[in-house]
């Protein structure tokens, strides 16, 4: 039972365009919420992160929204650039702060950003 | 800065032999984490010590063991390595004093089993 779900395994996007990738969850305990970027052979690099207390956060050509009726979550990059091509993971964890728990990942969405 | 180092970076092992992934963390971080990434998945969380000295299980602990050496290292045993545990294996580590914090990630450890 999937508790994260990015249900586009892959996104083709123009440069300078806006990137939208989404991301569900079902465990309403989720009150943390991370998007990470993946290039081939390397470990994941964290991006952006919001907590259940806000709906909107934003860091440079990044910003993620959450849903919290809807439990969705997406990540916007604008403008698109090339070097953006990697696969992103939208994560959850169900206890922030104090919390220790480990995060519940999605699939991933393969961005490729075409020139 | 080096923050998660993981070694070894490939191995090939037979069906039955044993193996211990390393992993360390230089950001005096409180807590440490192994998942396993298997093609077309997301991680999943096999075991994770929230300080030195005690760990628990997560999603997939079946077939593996962890020690948490100190509070920099914490690894990870295949007692009898399987095929379905050729996987690539992320250590990662991350900071609890300081509210929210994303975990931070080693760029993992390829194994094959044959």
């Amino acid at each position: 039972d999937q508790q994260v779900k990015q249900n586009s395994p892959s996104l083709s996007v123009q440069e300078g365009r806006i990137s939208i990738l989404n991301c569900d969850y079902t465990n309403s305990m989720f009150d943390y919420f991370l998007w990470y970027k993946k290039y081939p052979a390397e470990g994941p690099t964290f991006l952006i992160s919001i907590s259940s207390i806000k709906d909107k956060n934003e860091d440079g050509r990044f910003t993620v929204f959450l849903n919290k009726s809807a439990k969705h979550l997406s990540l916007h990059i604008v403008p698109s650039q090339p070097g953006d091509s990697a696969v992103y993971f939208c994560a959850a964890s169900a206890r922030s702060g104090g919390g220790a728990d480990g995060l519940t990942f999605g699939k991933g969405t393969h961005l490729i950003i075409q020139p | 800065n080096a923050g998660v180092t993981q070694t070894p970076k490939f191995q090939v092992l037979k069906t039955g032999q044993s193996m211990t992934l390393q992993c360390a963390q230089d950001m005096n971080h409180n807590s440490m984490y192994w998942y396993r990434q298997d093609p077309g998945m997301g991680l999943r969380l096999i075991y994770y010590s929230a300080s030195e000295g005690t760990t628990d299980k997560g999603e997939v602990p079946n077939g593996y063991n962890v020690s948490r050496l100190n509070k920099r290292e914490f690894s990870l045993r295949l007692e009898s390595a399987a095929p379905s545990q050729t996987s690539v294996y992320f250590c990662a580590s991350r900071d609890l004093t300081s509210g929210n914090q994303p975990q931070h990630f080693g760029d993992g450890t390829r194994l094959s089993i044959l």
